[in-house]
């Protein structure tokens, strides 16, 4: 079983549409979570970190259910410029040292 | 400020030489992190090293690979008798010690014919 688990896609939504991603990790000592964006062959890049308590940032909010092991990451009235994939990151449990990717769900939105 | 930076952006070699790949990390992140990520594919771990700790070495794929840092800087990724398997894109990321977040090279794209 992969560490971290995400639905590989795509999504085709239309401009607007509100868009959800889930990610599911198998290490229940996992510490910190984040979402990263890479754009088609680019490097990626930061998006948000997940704290326990869920956060948002704009249009985007992640959650975290450390019971059930999974993140989620919901994008509001999508724009063009969102279209790119979406990885699910986790640390190793214990630390900082190393973090663990996902495959990445890719996004395609829309005119 | 200057971003992590990565060289060559491109790299053709043939079957069986060796290749040096080059990473400059932001200046004062004491972490560093080598990740080969073949087309279409998700981002695959290979080293890590942080400080003066020993390099955490799990990721390397074959004894082929092997990277080394020079104090808290540069850090060089080699991988001998290059095979077709090794094409992909090799990217380099930084981080301050403690932290999560990791800052990303553009990578370095490797083409093995």
């Amino acid at each position: 079983r992969k560490e971290v688990e995400q639905d590989p896609g795509p999504f085709n939504v239309p401009e607007g549409a509100t868009v959800a991603f889930n990610c599911t990790y198998s290490n229940s000592a996992s510490q910190s979570f984040f979402w990263y964006r890479q754009d088609c062959r680019k490097e990626p890049k930061l998006l948000m970190s997940v704290y326990s308590s869920g956060n948002e940032d704009g249009r985007f909010t992640a959650q975290l259910n450390r019971a059930s092991q999974y993140i989620s990451l919901l994008i509001r009235d999508s724009k063009l410029s969102d279209s790119a994939t979406y990885l699910c990151v986790v640390t190793t449990a214990g630390g900082y040292n190393k973090l663990i990717f996902g495959a990445g769900t890719r996004l395609a939105v829309h005119p | 400020g200057a971003g992590v930076s990565q060289s060559p952006s491109n790299k053709v070699t043939e079957k069986g030489k060796d290749v040096e790949l080059r990473c400059d990390p932001i200046s004062g992140h004491t972490a560093l992190y080598w990740y080969r990520q073949r087309l279409g594919q998700g981002l695959e771990f290979l080293i890590y090293f942080q400080g003066n700790s020993a390099p955490d070495k799990s990721g390397l794929p074959s004894d082929r690979f092997s990277a080394e840092r020079t104090g808290e800087s540069v850090s060089t990724l080699t991988i001998q008798r290059t095979q077709q398997e090794d094409s992909a894109v090799y990217l380099c990321a930084s981080s301050e010690a403690g932290r999560g977040e990791q800052y990303f090279g553009p990578g370095t794209r490797l083409t093995v014919t």
